[in-house]
């Protein structure tokens, strides 16, 4: 079974600044999804950046872009430029793209890592 | 507007007392899950459905039930309640199961178990 482990149960950064939070997991799979989800505190769970597991290019979108070490397993994303709606609990997710295996269609959340935006 | 509504947001129940929390989508997906949310444990799968019919466990299936009978509702079902199950709820939906690109995520359901 897949498991996902965010190691940083909380984070803190000043505001304009840059953060990084961790991410590894455990697959023996080749082909899958990974995801950063933000839940701020309406509790609304709000996609932050996918990445797929065969494209070797980090994936990016404005602010915050990831690096992906699929050999290291590791999945970090990197927010720039921190802003107070920042702050929210950040949720690494897994999701296996392997149409033949028992775990299709679940998918694996990380414990997630609150992060405090400072002013 | 598209979304994916859960009702009741916040519930209050007794131990034994069958319950259901209902889900339901309007974009016409496919899939649809069902995720606990404790502190220190993230999200948790309870179960999923590819397509209506179809129904599978998650990671922590004991003591819920699923029906998919339409494409649109997802309930969870909660035949006895426990202490245990207290926890934030979160109903999702995808287009496709099998490309599963980004999942929408409903409002959350905060259930107490007395």
């Amino acid at each position: 079974a897949q498991t996902v482990t965010q190691s940083q149960p909380e984070m803190s950064v000043q505001e304009a600044e840059t953060v990084t939070l961790s991410c590894t997991y455990d697959t023996s799979e080749s082909d899958y999804y990974l995801f950063w989800y933000k839940q701020p505190p309406s509790r609304q769970m709000i996609l932050v950046i996918r990445q797929e597991a065969y494209k070797q290019q980090n994936a990016t979108e404005n602010r915050f872009s990831v690096n992906f070490q699929k050999a290291a397993k590791s999945f970090s994303l990197k927010i720039s430029d921190s802003q107070l709606g920042d702050a929210a609990m950040y949720f690494c997710a897994y999701r296996s793209r392997n149409a033949g295996g028992t775990s299709y269609g679940k998918l694996t959340f990380g414990q997630g890592t609150i992060l405090t935006v400072h002013p | 507007e598209a979304q994916v509504t859960q009702n009741p947001r916040y519930l209050i129940t007794v131990t034994g007392k069958k319950l259901t929390v209902t889900c339901s989508q309007n974009m016409n997906h496919e899939y649809m899950s069902w995720y606990r949310q404790d502190p220190g444990l993230g999200l948790r799968q309870i179960y999923y459905s590819m397509n209506v019919e179809v129904t599978d466990k998650g990671d922590v299936p004991e003591g819920y039930k699923v029906s998919r009978k339409e494409k649109r509702n997802f309930p969870l079902i909660l035949e006895s309640p426990s202490p245990n199950q207290t926890s934030l709820y979160f109903c999702a939906s995808s287009p496709s199961g099998t490309y599963i690109r980004e999942l929408f995520f409903g409002e959350g359901s905060r259930l107490t178990v007395l």
